[in-house]
């Protein structure tokens, strides 16, 4: 599985958007990008994924850069319930590795 | 609702026991996993199961035991091989196929600390 690399924290304003970027310059073709959020002692919480295409829902947008070595996972309008570890993980099966990912701190 | 259910949350044994953590699933997925998570740290893998009847080992196996005998269950053992159990717990399933097109569901953890 491939390898990434995230900010280890980052801070938002409250009703800003945040962009959380992920680099995965080693990345295979078959592989996805699966994003995660763990709030405090709490189990890890899918949020999005996607293999080439931007993707979102109502939690988040995915954008993947064409040649798909990085992306970055934008929450549109931060809330502090959004203050979470955020894990970017690549996998082309279903067996995944976690980094430390980036902590998110939602400013009020 | 569907859901992975977890227990105990929170667990204290003394050293030197065996302890069991349950996973209880009834979403119908065939894939199951635990992990282990350290204070500050990312998730690590101790076992998976693809399949009932069926496990593999996992990158931190050692002192660690399951079994798979139904499809919605996954129980783990720390046994007192394990040198450092004290730890957050994680239990997660996803349906299981070639492709990686699937998300995992966690369950809430459970908290061992040993004592």
């Amino acid at each position: 599985d491939a390898k990434t690399t995230q900010p280890t924290s980052m801070d938002c304003a409250e009703g800003r958007a945040a962009n959380l970027p992920c680099n995965h310059s080693t990345i295979s073709g078959n592989e996805y990008v699966y994003w995660y959020r763990q709030i405090h002692s709490q189990g890890p919480q899918y949020i999005i994924h996607g293999l080439k295409n931007n993707e979102t829902n109502e939690m988040a947008s995915l954008i993947i850069t064409e040649d798909r070595k990085s992306s970055t996972l934008i929450l549109p309008h931060a809330t502090l319930r959004d203050t979470a570890v955020y894990y970017c993980i690549v996998t082309g099966t279903y067996k995944y590795i976690f980094g430390t990912g980036t902590r998110l701190k939602v400013l009020a | 609702d569907g859901g992975i259910t977890q227990s105990p949350k929170y667990l204290f044994r003394k050293e030197g026991q065996n302890v069991t953590l349950s996973c209880e699933q009834n979403l119908n997925h065939d894939a199951m996993y635990w992990y282990r998570q350290d204070p500050g740290q990312g998730l690590r893998l101790i076992y998976y199961s693809q399949i009932v009847n069926d496990f593999q080992k996992g990158d931190i196996a050692e002192g660690y035991s399951v079994s798979r005998e139904k499809k919605e269950s996954f129980p783990l053992t720390v046994t007192s091989a394990q040198k450092n159990p004290t730890a957050f717990y994680l239990c997660a399933s996803s349906i299981y196929g070639r492709s990686a097109n699937y998300g995992y569901t966690f369950g809430s953890g459970t908290r061992l600390t040993v004592v």
